[in-house]
């Protein structure tokens, strides 16, 4: 597609089950990113892909959260045992090689940890 | 680590008022500074850029100085238009150079 998509654009889900986040960069972008945006506040790194590796994940805010990257193309993020301090619009961005080139931004899905 | 600071919202401004949107920045080291733009119901995306001091990024009017006196980004448009409601996130390079860290968004609000 012609920009960043990720999937579902909505997801609300019960305290406790896992959920799984979807991402599909830009063709040919070897940078991928995700940040997550809590209600009246910025956004928060969360990982950082180059290719399928993860060389900064210090944003994940505990062991419940993980990343995966494949094929150089796809991310998926996990969050397992969700709570409902989980709630946020989770934001993906990807860029052609690193952050001085533009990162652009899918529209993000907005998790609902009921 | 590498931090910034953006001016509470939201502004709200007639057409064609003059716009400056305060960003200050805690850094080690030569980030680079950016502001990036979120039009209703749209994504984020890139405004201007700057990526040494005294570089001036501009795009559609807008424009802001890398200013490492002041340790400042301030965004400024002479004549803002109803178009330009939006939140504007300033933002700039971590010390690792891995991602960008975000301020926490500024709402312009533009009546005609």
């Amino acid at each position: 597609g012609a920009g960043v998509s990720q999937s579902p654009s909505n997801k609300v889900t019960e305290k406790g089950k896992d959920v799984e986040l979807r991402c599909d960069p830009i063709s040919g972008h070897t940078a991928l990113y995700w940040y997550r945006q809590r209600l009246g506040q910025g956004l928060e790194f969360l990982i950082y892909f180059q290719g399928n590796s993860a060389p900064d994940k210090s944003g994940l805010p505990s062991d419940r959260f993980s990343a995966e990257r494949t094929g150089e193309s796809v991310s998926t993020l996990t969050i397992q045992r969700t709570q409902q301090e989980d709630s946020a619009v989770y934001l993906c961005a990807s860029s052609a090689q690193t952050l001085n080139t533009e990162a652009f931004f899918g529209q993000g899905t907005r998790l609902t940890v009921v | 680590g590498n931090s910034v600071t953006q001016m509470e919202g939201p502004v709200t401004l007639s057409e064609e008022a003059f716009l400056t949107i305060n960003c200050t920045y805690t850094a080690t080291g030569y980030p680079s500074l950016f502001w990036y733009v979120q039009y209703p119901g749209e994504g984020l995306q890139l405004l201007l850029k700057a990526t040494k001091a005294d570089d001036k990024g501009s795009n559609k009017g807008f424009e802001a100085t890398y200013r490492k006196e002041t340790t400042s980004f301030h965004l400024e448009k002479g004549s803002v238009q109803v178009s330009d409601s939006a939140v504007y996130f300033c933002a700039l390079t971590n010390q690792a150079g891995t991602a960008l860290i975000f301020g926490k968004g500024t709402t312009l609000s533009v009546s005609s």
